[in-house]
C-alpha cells in the first residue's frame, strides 16, 4: 500500500462547476501537506500549503485537512479551462524534508 | 526573480550510456531536492543535498545515480549505464532555510533507447 493514495482520474468537468479532489494517506506523522498543480511538460507548482486540520481558502482554492481521518481535500470553485491541468497531494513529516507525493489527479475544464 | 532552471530539457540516450542533469536552484536557496517522476505518476524523492551536503539519498534506485553539489549552488544527477526503466522525467526543486515551500524546475526528460 503507497503511503499517499490519489484517484489518477482523469476527471471531467464543465466550466464554472465545483471540483473536489482528495488524498488519503496512511503515516500518522504526516504534518504538513501541500496541494501541486503541474501542467503538461511543466514542473509542479505549489497551489496550497497547510500544516492544522480544518480549512484554508486562497481564492477560488479552498484546502481541507482532517488529520484524525487521513483524508486531505482540495476544492475548486467556479473552475475555469486554465484550470486543466494534473493536481498532485505532496505530504511530509514534522521532522522531515522530503515530499511524499500521490500520484496526481489529471482534471479537465470543458467550455 | 528566476526560479529554478534544468538542462537539457530532453535527453535521449542509448542504453548503457552515462547521462549528466544539471539544476540551478533559485539563488540563495540552501535545500536542493531530486525527484524521478515516471509516466501517468507523481514525483518520487531521490536524493536533498543542504548546501553541499547530500544528508538523505535514500531515495536514489541503486548505485548507478549519484547526485553531486560541490559548491553547494548548482547540482548534478549522473545516471550511470543507463536502463530503460530510468526513462522518466527528473525533476529539481530547491527550499529556502525553512523548507516549507519548495519551488520545482521544469524538469529534464529523459528517454533511454
Amino acid at each position: 500500500q503507497k503511503e499517499v493514495e490519489q484517484d489518477p482520474g482523469p476527471l471531467s468537468v464543465p466550466e464554472g462547476a465545483i471540483v473536489s479532489l482528495n488524498c488519503t494517506y496512511s503515516n500518522s506523522a504526516f504534518q504538513y501537506f501541500m496541494w501541486y498543480r503541474q501542467y503538461s511538460r511543466k514542473g509542479p507548482e505549489l497551489l496550497m500549503y497547510t500544516y492544522s486540520s480544518g480549512n484554508k481558502e486562497d481564492g477560488r482554492f479552498t484546502a481541507q485537512v482532517d488529520k484524525s481521518s487521513k483524508y486531505i481535500s482540495l476544492f475548486i470553485r467556479d473552475s475555469q479551462p486554465s484550470d486543466s491541468a494534473t493536481y498532485l497531494c505532496a505530504i511530509r513529516t514534522g521532522g522531515g524534508n522530503k515530499l511524499t507525493f500521490g500520484t496526481g489527479t489529471q482534471l479537465k475544464v470543458e467550455l | 526573480g528566476a526560479g529554478v532552471s534544468q538542462s537539457p530539457r530532453y535527453k535521449v540516450a542509448k542504453r548503457g550510456q552515462d547521462v549528466a542533469l544539471r539544476c540551478d536552484p533559485i539563488s540563495g536557496h540552501v535545500s536542493l531536492f531530486w525527484y524521478q517522476q515516471a509516466l501517468g505518476q507523481g514525483p518520487e524523492f531521490l536524493t536533498y543535498f543542504q548546501n553541499e551536503a547530500q544528508l538523505d539519498k535514500s531515495g536514489l534506485p541503486s548505485d548507478r545515480f549519484f547526485a553531486e553539489r560541490p559548491e553547494g549552488s548548482v547540482s548534478t544527477l549522473k545516471i550511470q549505464r543507463t536502463q530503460q526503466e530510468d526513462s522518466a522525467v527528473y525533476l529539481c526543486a530547491s527550499s529556502d532555510q525553512t523548507a516549507d515551500t519548495q519551488y520545482f524546475g521544469p524538469g529534464t526528460r529523459l528517454t533511454v533507447l
